[in-house]
């Protein structure tokens, strides 16, 4: 069964850049892999931020950008705000099924 | 604009069965795919699977086939998560999600499901 993993969590002080990766069992992370990436607050459904690798949604701000870094999905939040802290999940798509990563806490501090 | 609405929270014995409900409006049902995620209590996300909204065709991903059944009606754009034979680990929050060209950009609110005796 393929295994997507996300660092378990992190933290970042506010105005900062932070890095979350996204590596899959089967190898590297391709944009065959069609990453997407999810915020998910606590009692609160999960909202989509990326697509695609590196497409954001019309309401994503700025300051998270999707990438592919050595063999893994990566999602960069530059100028870290208090309310980014929260669960981020990446998803791959894997031909006709996807599979989520564990998701990382992400803390500002 | 794009909603999907879920059905309310439910308590159920084990053995029971439940059906939860995602109804969709603001665009047309049958032109995207509804997935369906669970997320048992403190945990991760996790894949279920997918409905093709235009030939009723499911798909589930391993760990969720057998007691678990993906339905459509489409005549009220609403999609269906039956599980059979609960058990106290099918305790979670289901979602339904739309899948689109760009990914699962639009996700119902969840739905709790409780089994408990």
């Amino acid at each position: 069964q393929t295994v997507v993993t996300q660092e378990p969590s992190l933290t970042v002080s506010p105005g900062g850049t932070v890095t979350l990766t996204c590596a899959s069992s089967t190898g590297a992370v391709t944009s065959g892999n069609y990453p997407n990436w999810f915020q998910q607050k606590p009692g609160q459904a999960p909202r989509a931020l990326i697509y695609s690798t590196v497409n954001k949604h019309s309401w994503t701000p700025a300051r998270f950008s999707g990438s592919l870094l050595g063999g893994k999905a990566a999602l960069t939040l530059s100028g870290v705000q208090p309310e980014d802290e929260a669960e981020y999940y990446c998803l791959l798509y894997y031909g006709g099924t996807r599979v989520f990563g564990g998701g990382t806490k992400l803390t500002v501090l | 604009q794009v909603q999907l609405v879920q059905s309310g929270s439910e308590l159920k014995k084990p053995g029971a069965s439940v059906k939860v409900s995602c109804k969709a409006s603001g665009y047309t049902f049958t032109n995207y795919g509804m997935n369906w995620v669970r997320q048992a209590p403190g945990q991760g996300l996790e894949y279920m699977g997918w409905i093709n909204t235009n030939t009723g065709n499911p798909t589930y991903a391993q760990g969720f086939t057998g007691r678990f059944v993906f339905s459509l009606d489409t005549s009220v754009s609403t999609a269906y998560l039956q599980i059979s034979s609960l058990k106290a680990e099918d305790t979670a929050v289901y979602y339904c999600a739309r899948e689109a060209a760009a990914g699962f950009e639009s996700w119902g609110q969840g739905t709790l499901v409780t089994v408990s005796s």
